[in-house]
Order: C-alpha cells, then sequence, then structure tokens
C-alpha cells in the first residue's frame, strides 16, 4: 500500500524559513518522480514544486521560484521542500504526492497523495 | 503558470449524470492526453478518478467517466451519489513540463 506521510508543518513569521518532509513507502521511491503541491484555505490546488526520480532535475511554480527548494534523499525514501522567505500568501495545506508514471522525467500528474501538513504564515 | 477553466459549481439530482468541463489551450489540455481529475472531499486529500484524459484507476467506479475534445476536457458522472458530493479539479501536462491544475468545481447532490 502506497502511503505518504508528510511533517514539518506549523506556524512561522513572515520572512523565516520552515522544512517539509514527506516520508514514502509501499513503492520504489527511486522509481517515480514526486511532487508538492499546495492548498491555501478554501481554495484550489496549486502544483509548487516537481523532481525528477533521482533528484537530479526539479522544476517550481512561479510564485515560489528562488525562494523554495525541492530535494529527496532516495536512501530514506523521503522528499523534503525547504521554504525560505515565507510570505502571508504561503499559507495552505503543503500535500507530498507520487507520480503516476513510473520513470526519471515522468511528470504527467500524480496518484497518491499524502494527508497534508498545514503551514501558516503570520505574525 | 496557466490554471484551467473548470465551472464553479454542478448539481444535480441523485440518478441523474451530470458534466464537468475543464477549458485549457493548445499548451496544455490539447496538447497532450495527460488530463487527469480529482475528487476532494472536505478535510481530505484528493483521490485520482481518470487518468489519461479516459481511464479510470482500478477501485474507481465506471459511473466516472472522462473526455477530451480539442482544448476541453470533460468529467461525466452518471447515476449521481449522495457519496459523489465533492469539489472536483482536472489537471493536465503542459509544454514546459509543469502541471496546470483548473480552479475546482463544487458538485452539489440535490
Amino acid at each position: 500500500e502506497v502511503q505518504l506521510l508528510e511533517s514539518g508543518g506549523g506556524l512561522v513569521q513572515p520572512g523565516g524559513s520552515l522544512r517539509l518532509a514527506c516520508e514514502a513507502s509501499g513503492f520504489t521511491f527511486n522509481s517515480y518522480a514526486v511532487r508538492w503541491v499546495r492548498q491555501a484555505p478554501g481554495k484550489g490546488l496549486e502544483w509548487v514544486s516537481v523532481t525528477s526520480a533521482s533528484g537530479g532535475s526539479t522544476y517550481y511554480a512561479d510564485s515560489v521560484k528562488g525562494r523554495f527548494t525541492i530535494s529527496r534523499d532516495n536512501s530514506k525514501n523521503t522528499l523534503y521542500l525547504q521554504m525560505n522567505s515565507l510570505r502571508a500568501e504561503d499559507t495552505a495545506v503543503y500535500y507530498c504526492a507520487k507520480e503516476r508514471r513510473l520513470g526519471e522525467f515522468s511528470f504527467v500528474g500524480p496518484d497518491y497523495w499524502g494527508q497534508g501538513t498545514l503551514v501558516t504564515v503570520s505574525s | 503558470q496557466s490554471a484551467l477553466t473548470q465551472p464553479a459549481s454542478v448539481s444535480g439530482s441523485p440518478g441523474q449524470s451530470i458534466t464537468i468541463s475543464c477549458t485549457g489551450t493548445s499548451s496544455d489540455v490539447g496538447g497532450y492526453n495527460y488530463v487527469s481529475w480529482y475528487q476532494q472531499h472536505p478535510g481530505k486529500a484528493p483521490k485520482l478518478m481518470i487518468y489519461d484524459v479516459s481511464d479510470r484507476p482500478s477501485g474507481v467506479s465506471n459511473r466516472f467517466s472522462g473526455s477530451k475534445s480539442g482544448n476541453t476536457a470533460s468529467l461525466t458522472i452518471s447515476g449521481l451519489q449522495a457519496e459523489d458530493e465533492a469539489d472536483y479539479y482536472c489537471s493536465s501536462y503542459t509544454t514546459s513540463s509543469t502541471l496546470a491544475f483548473g480552479g475546482g468545481t463544487k458538485v452539489t447532490v440535490l
């Protein structure tokens, strides 16, 4: 059974930093791209970042480029999101999601999602 | 990155069929057969209902079906049931190797 368990969310002041983690199990982690998707309170889904299966390639939404860094440790089956210079508009539930298709550069969309971790940016 | 356009809400009575549209451009929906649909109940994570325009993951009811014409994809729910009341989101692969989401559609079962 595929499981994705996010952690690291919480309350942070504007301008602060936070590091999210997503521990994966139930599939061959190093064979799939994985991504972060967020959902602001009462709003829709927004793609944040994705990393290729090896971690060698990464992509970011314009809204977080230069502030967020995605990384993965395939030896620990864990995905990370380092978030710096946080803004109020970054307040959201952050989901970790596994890409559906096997492959290094398969970015066609996720099949499994974690339960999410809430990040609140407020003074 | 552009968002895909979905109606804000769709409603129907039990047993009826409803269709949700998802309009993009030739750079996303129209250019690739990588459209997915997700169902999200309040406080829950999204669940994959349709992938590659019209394929259903195992375990998803065959009351859910997908299609595409040009730059518009559609999700049809037939035999509407109370448990289908939820938010539905479409997504599509894009030319810039990113993923675009629709704004979401709230389905209400009357």
